[in-house]
């Protein structure tokens, strides 16, 4: 069974530059699973942040940027700001059909 | 442009409970619909994937044979049909657009409280 692995937790200075990474359980992530990142705050649906790996969606800041990082998918934020505390979930497409989110980062901004 | 789910509540197990969501300001049959549920704390869980013409639909192993998905193109809904619902299935449950021709979301409705408890 495989599965989509993300740290559970990250924390961050304001202004400092945190990377989340998204990997798999066995083997390497690359574009061709088609990497996606979504942020959630408490009691709020997912937005979309990034898809296919490098592309972010309308309105997302340029604060935020998507790419592959040795064997796994990364989310990087350059200048936190108290307000990207939140949840942040990648989304693998692993075929057939299949996409999997893994378990989620939660960033702290402290 | 815009995704509104209805439909849940508070059910005892083994219940039944059928979930809409009803698309808006956009062309719903051309696109495949998802169903996405978080428990309490826990991490999000693609549970569906409907084809746009509703012929294909891919479900998660943990529903197989209790959940059935569907859709109406001339109401721009969709459906989830919950049958012999556990506790684990305590979730909101967030209707979602797959991008046309990819595979990610790009837009999300706010989500439906479904609570299955005695």
């Amino acid at each position: 069974q495989t599965v989509v692995t993300q740290e559970p937790s990250f924390s961050v200075s304001p202004g400092g530059t945190v990377t989340l990474t998204c990997g798999l359980s066995s083997g390497s992530v690359s574009a061709a699973y088609y990497p996606s990142w979504y942020q959630q705050t408490p009691g709020q649906p997912p937005r979309t942040l990034i898809y296919g790996t490098y592309t972010r969606s309308s309105g997302v800041p340029d604060r935020f940027s998507g790419s592959i990082l040795g064997n796994k998918a990364a989310l990087t934020i350059t200048g936190a700001q108290a307000d990207d505390e939140s949840d942040y979930y990648c989304m693998l497409y692993l075929g057939s059909a299949i996409m999997m989110f893994g378990g989620g980062t939660k960033l702290t901004v402290l | 442009v815009q995704l509104l789910e209805s439909g849940g509540g508070l059910v005892q197990p083994g219940g039944s409970l059928r979930l809409s969501c009803v698309a808006s300001g956009f062309s719903f049959d051309t696109y495949a619909m998802n169903w996405v549920r978080q428990a309490p704390g826990k991490a999000l869980e693609r549970v569906s994937d409907t084809t746009s013409s509703g012929y294909n639909t891919y479900s998660a192993d943990s529903v197989k044979g209790r959940f059935t998905f569907s859709r109406d193109n001339s109401k721009n809904t969709l459906y989830l049909q919950m049958n012999t619902l556990r506790v684990d299935d305590t979730a909101v449950y967030y209707c979602a657009r797959r991008a046309w021709n990819s595979w990610y979301f790009d837009l999300w409705g706010r989500g439906t409280l479904v609570t299955v408890s005695s």
